[in-house]
């Protein structure tokens, strides 16, 4: 079966400190995926997105940054937390183009 | 890549009742797609209506397309508790191929109280 894995599920991190959340899916093959991030009380806001490995495209400028070092695998980084990194990190994935997403089950970042 | 607009922002029922839920949107689509989430979670994918579809059944959910108003409604039926949570529409474009992204509104809050 089709699965998604995203750890860890909750984190608290200090300012300044650096981060690596870590994605996988399991069951398909050459999926595209997706890093979004929501804010407390607002929509989901697309940071990167992967059509294969090694291939990130980045959406938002910020400190974060991504990488596909294996077929269904997407981590997202960064050197040195901001305050405003804070927020709730959903890992996404796709086969094929027209059908929908599945979603992990998400990673509460908290940066203090 | 387009985004959809949720209405109501937010939605209060009582068990039992029907929740109607609003989606715009502002060019042409392949499909428009609606996600449910609930608080701490990830979404969960509900239901995709094509382009050339006006309505589709998924159990207690009922989906309109009007793609003439650009616009979608999302029905649930006989509301339990359980159905408490964002919903989010996503309205899939015709362009960008493989490399296409979903992007998703603030959604509608649904309460359902028992």
């Amino acid at each position: 079966s089709q699965t998604i894995h995203q750890w860890p599920a909750t984190l608290v991190q200090p300012v300044g400190s650096p981060l690596s959340l870590e994605c996988t899916v399991e069951g398909t093959s050459n999926p595209n995926l997706y890093w979004y991030r929501q804010a407390a009380g607002r929509g989901l806001q697309l940071l990167f997105y992967s059509v294969g490995i090694g291939q990130i495209s980045s959406e938002v400028p910020q400190n974060l940054s991504a990488s596909r070092p294996q077929d269904r695998q997407f981590i997202l980084s960064s050197k040195k937390l901001l305050l405003s990194d804070s927020g709730f990190y959903l890992c996404a994935w796709i086969t094929g183009t027209l059908g929908g997403y599945t979603f992990g089950s998400g990673t509460r970042l908290t940066v203090v | 890549s387009q985004q959809g607009e949720e209405d109501p922002q937010a939605l209060s029922i009582q068990e039992g009742e029907n929740a109607t839920m609003n989606c715009s949107y502002k060019t042409s689509i392949n499909n428009l797609q609606w996600y449910r989430q609930n608080s701490g979670r990830g979404l969960v994918h509900l239901i995709l209506i094509r382009s050339n579809e006006r309505e589709k059944h998924s159990g207690r959910l009922r989906v309109t397309l009007d793609t003439s108003k650009k616009s979608s409604s999302l029905l649930i039926t006989a509301s339990r508790a359980a159905d408490t949570a964002s919903y989010f529409c996503a309205p899939r474009g015709n362009s960008g191929g493989s490399n296409y992204k979903l992007t998703f509104g603030k959604g509608t809050l649904l309460t359902v109280n028992p």
